[in-house]
Formats: C-alpha cells, sequence, structure tokens
C-alpha cells in the first residue's frame, strides 16, 4: 500500500468555481502535512502548510482529518492561473522522507 | 537571493553511459534531497544529506546510483550503466534545518533522458 494516495484527476473547473482535493495517507503518525503546487515541466513549490486546526490563505483552506487519514484542498473563486499540478506531502513521524502524492491535475477554463 | 540550481537541465544518455548530475543548493542550507520524478507521477525520495552525512539512501533504486556532498554544499547524483527505465526528472531539494517539518525549496531539475 502506497504512503499516500492522491486522486490525479484531472479536474476541469469553470473560472469562479469551487474545487476540493484530498489526499489519504496510510501512516497514522505521520506529523506533517503539506501541499505543493507544480506547474508543467517546472519544479515543486509550497502551496502551504497543513495545521491540525486546519488553516486558510486567501481563496485556499487546508484541512487534515487525522481520524479519517486524509488531508484536503479547497480552492475558492477559481482563477485561470490556478491552473497546475496540486502534491500533498506526507511526513512520518520517524524517518527522513518527504513522501508525494500522484498529484492531481487541475485545469480552470475560461 | 540565488535558488537551487542544478546542471545540466537536460541530460541524453546512450543505456550503458555512466552519468552525474550536480546540485548547488541555497547557500547555507543544511539539508538536502534528491528525487527522482517520472512523468504523471510525483517526486519519489532517493536520498537526504544534512551537511556532508548521507543520512538515508533507502530510496535510491539499485547500486548503480550513488549520491554525495563531500564539503556540505554542492551535491553529485551519479547513476551508473544508465538503464531506459532511469529516464525521469532528477530533482534536488534544499532546506535550511535538519527538521523535515520544514518547506523544501527545490531546483528546476535534471530531465534524463536514456537511449
Amino acid at each position: 500500500r502506497k504512503e499516500v494516495e492522491q486522486d490525479p484527476g484531472p479536474f476541469n473547473v469553470p473560472e469562479g468555481a469551487t474545487v476540493a482535493f484530498n489526499c489519504t495517507y496510510s501512516n497514522s503518525a505521520s506529523q506533517s502535512f503539506f501541499w505543493y503546487r507544480q506547474d508543467c515541466r517546472k519544479e515543486p513549490k509550497l502551496l502551504m502548510s497543513v495545521y491540525s486546526s486546519g488553516n486558510e490563505d486567501g481563496r485556499f483552506t487546508a484541512q487534515l482529518n487525522r481520524a479519517s487519514q486524509y488531508i484536503s484542498l479547497l480552492i475558492r473563486d477559481s482563477k485561470l492561473s490556478d491552473s497546475a499540478t496540486y502534491l500533498c506531502v506526507v511526513i512520518p513521524q520517524s524517518g527522513n522522507q518527504f513522501y508525494f502524492g500522484t498529484g492531481t491535475s487541475l485545469t480552470v477554463i475560461p | 537571493g540565488a535558488g537551487v540550481s542544478q546542471s545540466p537541465r537536460y541530460k541524453v544518455a546512450k543505456r550503458g553511459q555512466d552519468v552525474a548530475l550536480r546540485c548547488d543548493p541555497i547557500s547555507g542550507h543544511v539539508s538536502l534531497f534528491w528525487y527522482q520524478q517520472a512523468l504523471g507521477q510525483g517526486p519519489e525520495f532517493l536520498t537526504y544529506f544534512q551537511n556532508e552525512a548521507q543520512l538515508d539512501k533507502s530510496g535510491l533504486p539499485s547500486d548503480r546510483f550513488f549520491a554525495e556532498r563531500p564539503e556540505g554544499s554542492v551535491s553529485t547524483l551519479k547513476i551508473q550503466r544508465t538503464q531506459q527505465e532511469d529516464s525521469a526528472v532528477y530533482l534536488c531539494a534544499s532546506s535550511p534545518a535538519d527538521s523535515l517539518s520544514h518547506e523544501q525549496y527545490f531546483g528546476p531539475g535534471t530531465r534524463l533522458t536514456v537511449t
């Protein structure tokens, strides 16, 4: 079983729509969680950390559900510039690895 | 300031050739990571350095892969006797902290194609 499972999509949504991605993880002792964004043929860049209490950054909201072992990313009022691949990252309590999901592809359509 | 740089950006190798990929992390960053990203997949961990010490190499797919960071700064990932399945983008990332609970800054990657 993979450490992190993520629906690859693609998600094609109109401008202004709200879209949500989920990512499940297998290790209940995982300690840290992130969402990264990767544009086509570019490197991943940190979008936001995910805190237990949930956190919001403008149009983006990240949440953690430890009981069900998933993290989510909600994007409100989608913009064309939001088109990218969104990667979830899970860090276990021990070890030195970042575990990336396969990425979810989002295309925002005019 | 300068970010993480990698060279070469593109490399085409004939099967069986050895290749060396270079990573220049952000100055002063303690931690350095190598990842392999196949098309349509997320990055897969290869190895991790804290300063010059290689603390985890569990992700290296075979003994043909070797990484070093002798002075705790620049790192080189070497692949011997390349195979077609080695074709991927190799990403390097650095972090200022020795804790994993911190953002990693990625370089642009080296796209390796083995023919």
